[in-house]
């Protein structure tokens, strides 16, 4: 059973950091594309960050030179490293591993979810 | 404002068929496989329909999904209350290279 389980979400000041993880297990991880999907409080999704299997990095406008993404393949772990974090990063982040080892499809296992609030 | 452009609401009687749209460009829905899914509020989402058409195993065929050239279209018959969620479609931007989603549709059964 493909099971992503989200940690390190919290309460941050802006400009501060915090680090998000992902814990994957049921699959080889090592084969696919792993992504970052956040939701603010009553908004839509928006795609945050991807890495495809060969390790290649993808950012959304919003976040680019503020976030960083990364895997480790043996442990099976995504991570999110969040900097200069702004109020408007406030969202609910998902781990969403995707079909295939690129970006170009869609997202087939969604973990829970972890809370970020960027607030003084 | 979204990059792919839904509804923000659609509504049929339990039974009936609704049809939701996700509208892009040639960027994004014109160049690449367009996904979808349900989402229940406090949940996850869950994916409904992958490459346009497909569907994962263990979701109904009640579901269906099409693609022409910048739109996509997510139907769905046979309305069940239980059906009454939030969906979303998405695909990679390939101009922007990014994930994007629509600005999703609630889904009502009447």
């Amino acid at each position: 059973e493909v099971q992503l389980v989200e940690s390190g979400g919290g309460l941050v000041q802006p400009g501060g950091s915090l680090r998000l993880s992902c814990a994957a297990s049921g699959f080889t991880f090592n084969n696919y594309a792993m992504n970052w999907v956040r939701q603010a409080p009553g908004k839509g999704l928006e795609w945050v960050s991807g890495i495809t299997a060969g390790g290649s990095t993808y950012f959304a406008d919003s976040v680019k030179g503020r976030f960083t993404i990364s895997r480790d393949n043996s442990k099976n772990t995504l991570s999110l490293q969040m900097n200069s974090l702004r109020a408007e990063d406030t969202a609910v982040y998902y781990c969403a591993k995707a079909l295939v080892a690129s970006m170009r499809v869609g997202y087939d296992y969604w973990g829970q979810g972890t809370l970020v609030t960027v607030t003084s | 404002q979204s990059v792919l452009t839904q509804p923000p609401s659609v509504s049929a009687a339990p039974g009936q068929k609704v049809t939701i749209s996700c509208s892009g460009s040639s960027s994004n829905i014109g160049n690449n496989h367009v996904s979808w899914y349900q989402q229940f509020p406090g949940t996850a989402p869950k994916l409904l329909i992958y490459e346009n058409d497909e569907r994962p195993s263990g979701i109904p065929d009640r579901f269906s999904g099409s693609k022409s050239d910048t739109s996509a279209t997510l139907g769905i018959t046979g309305l069940q209350t239980g059906d009454e969620a939030d969906y979303y479609c998405g695909t990679w931007h390939s101009s922007l290279s990014a994930g994007v989603f629509g600005g999703g549709t609630k889904l009502t059964v009447l």
